[in-house]
């Protein structure tokens, strides 16, 4: 069956680059989730997308950006990039309910 | 103080034990989550949960919504099953399914 994809699995970046991830859900899934979790820390949420449309926001700094396209798929732009973006980014789709991950993309920043 | 909490942090079992991880939470809840983080980072849903008890394989969930507590229950544990256990809780008062997640607990199975 189809996951939850997410591109690409690993991306090294130096400081002030910029980095967009990507994250394609499961088929008629239409709500997709981002969430970031530091080395050794909980995954934080920082945005979520219903139909195309904002539905909620968490702790997001202002230099990230995303938004869900017509296909549903979702993108996360991330300027100006911080050491302290280096992180595991996940990315989860539902519809209905029940949550699926991605395997995450692995953002180093040096 | 944290809004979900997990005991223990850290787990080792031999191989074959029933294992019992535990999930408190202190805020009204639309639904809770077990997750399952293997090295690497990959995060698996195992359940969701709003009341009662869900079973799939050897894996067994519980929740008590007035006592706000689940519990997470393993039986005869493989080493497979070494991996970060995480309850996560979608709480009342946020839209979505917007999670809060708990420090996760660190399961070590020896053959």
């Amino acid at each position: 069956a189809a996951g939850v994809i997410q591109s690409p699995r690993h991306l090294i970046k130096e400081k002030r680059e910029t980095a967009t991830l990507k994250c394609y859900p499961i088929p008629r899934h239409d709500t997709v989730y981002w969430y970031q979790q530091g080395p050794g820390q909980d995954p934080q949420f920082l945005i979520s997308f219903y139909e195309k449309m904002q539905s909620d926001k968490g702790s997001i700094p202002d230099r990230f950006s995303a938004q869900q396209f017509s296909d549903y798929h979702s993108e996360l732009n991330m300027s100006s990039l911080e050491l302290g973006d280096s992180a595991l980014y996940f990315c989860a789709s539902s519809l209905g309910g029940e949550l699926f991950f991605g395997e995450g993309s692995r953002l180093t920043v040096l | 103080k944290n809004e979900v909490e997990q005991s223990p942090q850290n787990l080792t079992a031999q191989e074959g034990e029933f294992i019992t991880i535990n999930c408190s939470y202190s805020v009204g809840i639309s639904a809770l989550h077990w997750l399952q983080q293997h090295p690497g980072g990959g995060i698996v849903s195992l359940f969701m949960l709003s009341s009662g008890k869900k079973k799939h394989g050897r894996l067994i969930a519980t929740i008590n919504i007035q006592e706000k507590h689940s519990s997470l229950h393993i039986t005869a544990s493989h080493p497979r099953d070494s991996a970060v256990y995480i309850c996560a809780v979608e709480p009342h008062d946020t839209s979505g399914s917007r999670l809060t997640f708990g420090e996760g607990t660190q399961l070590t199975v020896n053959p």
